[in-house]
């Protein structure tokens, strides 16, 4: 596609509940990574993927949380037994090889979560 | 509108004049740094980037200036439009690895019509 395509753009979840976040990179890139967006602050990073593998996945924070890509193509995002302090956006972007440096590195909208 | 050497969460500017972002970087060791736009409900977009080797940088309206010495980032936007108006990032990348970029806590800009 054109861009980087998050869905759902919001989700509201009961605390304990399991959610599954998509991310659906720009065509061709084989690179993908995850971030998240607490609120008024900075983005911190999760997961990179180099195709269907994750070298790094040093920046989820707990074990609740885990990811996987397919196909070289779409991710997911699963956060386990929610808890309100993982309320936050959850950023997805891809580029064309590994890093922003000439890659393009483009991120998407963000799904906006929400834990009640 | 200027923050003046010191980060600040929040700049109001009039439109037409310029603005200075300031962002202070945590890693000596970080080689290449990009100044992101984002507006609300969307992901941050590209602005600009600069590398260690340089110290200033020129886009469209927007030109980067690099310190490494107090390790220092500014973004000037020229003749501040309200479609300006937005949270502007600075991130970092290191050599260590080229791919995890290091966000600062970021900057709301405000245009005053």
């Amino acid at each position: 596609g054109a861009g980087v395509s998050q869905s759902p753009s919001n989700k509201v979840t009961e605390k304990g509940k399991d959610v599954e976040l998509r991310c659906d990179p720009i065509s061709g890139h084989t690179a993908l990574y995850w971030y998240r967006q607490s609120l008024g602050q900075g983005l911190e990073f999760l997961i990179y993927f180099q195709g269907n593998s994750a070298p790094d996945k040093s920046g989820l924070p707990s074990d609740r949380f885990s990811a996987e890509r397919t196909g070289g193509s779409v991710s997911t995002l699963t956060i386990q037994r929610t808890q309100q302090e993982d309320s936050a956006v959850y950023l997805c972007a891809s580029s064309l090889g590994p890093g922003p440096r000439g890659y393009g590195y483009t991120f998407g909208s963000g799904t906006r979560l929400t834990v009640v | 509108g200027e923050s003046v050497g010191l980060h600040l969460p929040t700049l109001s500017v009039q439109e037409g004049d310029n603005s200075i972002i300031n962002c202070a970087y945590s890693n000596s060791a970080s080689d290449y740094f990009i100044w992101y736009k984002q507006e609300s409900g969307k992901g941050p977009q590209f602005i600009i980037d600069i590398r260690s080797n340089m110290d200033k940088r020129q886009g469209q309206r927007v030109t980067v200036l690099l310190n490494k010495t107090v390790k220092h980032l500014s973004l000037q936007i020229a003749a501040t439009q309200p479609g300006d108006s937005a949270v502007y990032f600075c991130a970092e990348i290191g050599s260590s690895n080229d791919y995890k970029l290091s966000f600062g806590a970021g900057t709301t800009v405000t245009v005053r019509a």
